[in-house]
């Protein structure tokens, strides 16, 4: 089945860093990418969509200019979170969208983020 | 913004007994889908059903949808304790990109 993975897995940083997560579509090109931010015992929330060679869509209430998100190509997704507090410690996950089969997401492994 | 509400939230039960979630949602939708979270791990995607669907099996799930009800539900027969995992529900939004909306979860227990 398709792939899809998130590097890192995780990451600790200090408060005030930029913390960048990359996700990859492994076997397959990915027309849409979508970025969920996950607290602990808690559901995803989508925080936004990327489409290749445009700008994301953010959910309302979320930070554009926080969380900052690039869709280089089919295959890859970045989510940079900028200068990063405690309160963005949190598990992020990717999912993507394959371009033959639409209706379909495949989901990262998620990369969880602790802020000190 | 969450767009399904599963019931209960949490739920125990012995192995080999069947567990079912329910899944309510508020729009219309292209389909639901179910996956299943273990503890600090990524999703696996269960199944899926389209909104034209009523029922659906894969092994031991059950799937079921009523739209006029806007609701699902998910049966797991004769469970295991590897089974013990968080199960969501989402839904694909009609009008919306085909963005996926995740539900509060239900988190299931196995007892030995």
């Amino acid at each position: 089945g398709a792939v899809v993975s998130q590097h890192p897995s995780w990451v600790i940083c200090k408060s005030g860093t930029s913390v960048k997560i990359e996700c990859r579509s492994l076997d397959f090109q990915a027309t849409t990418m979508f970025w969920y931010r996950q607290f602990p015992k808690q559901s995803l929330m989508l925080m936004a969509t990327s489409n290749e060679g445009s700008k994301a869509t953010y959910e309302q209430g979320v930070e554009k200019d926080k969380f900052l998100i690039n869709h280089a190509s089919l295959t890859l997704s970045t989510l940079t979170v900028t200068s990063a507090h405690p309160e963005d410690s949190s598990f992020y996950i990717c999912s993507a969208r394959s371009r033959r089969v639409q209706e379909t997401q495949y989901f990262g492994p998620g990369t969880r983020l602790l802020v000190l | 913004s969450q767009q399904g509400e599963e019931d209960p939230q949490a739920l125990s039960i012995q192995e080999g007994e069947n567990a079912t979630m329910n899944c309510s949602y508020k729009t219309s939708i292209n389909n639901l889908q179910w996956y299943r979270q273990n503890s600090g791990r990524g999703l696996v995607h269960l199944i899926l059903i389209r909104s034209n669907e009523r029922e659906k099996h894969s092994g031991r799930l059950r799937v079921t949808l009523d739209t006029s009800k806007k609701s699902s539900s998910l049966l797991i027969t004769a469970s295991r304790a590897a089974d013990t995992a968080s199960y969501f529900c989402a839904t694909a939004q009609m009008n919306r990109d085909d963005k996926i909306i995740f539900g509060k979860g239900t988190r299931l227990h196995i007892l030995p």
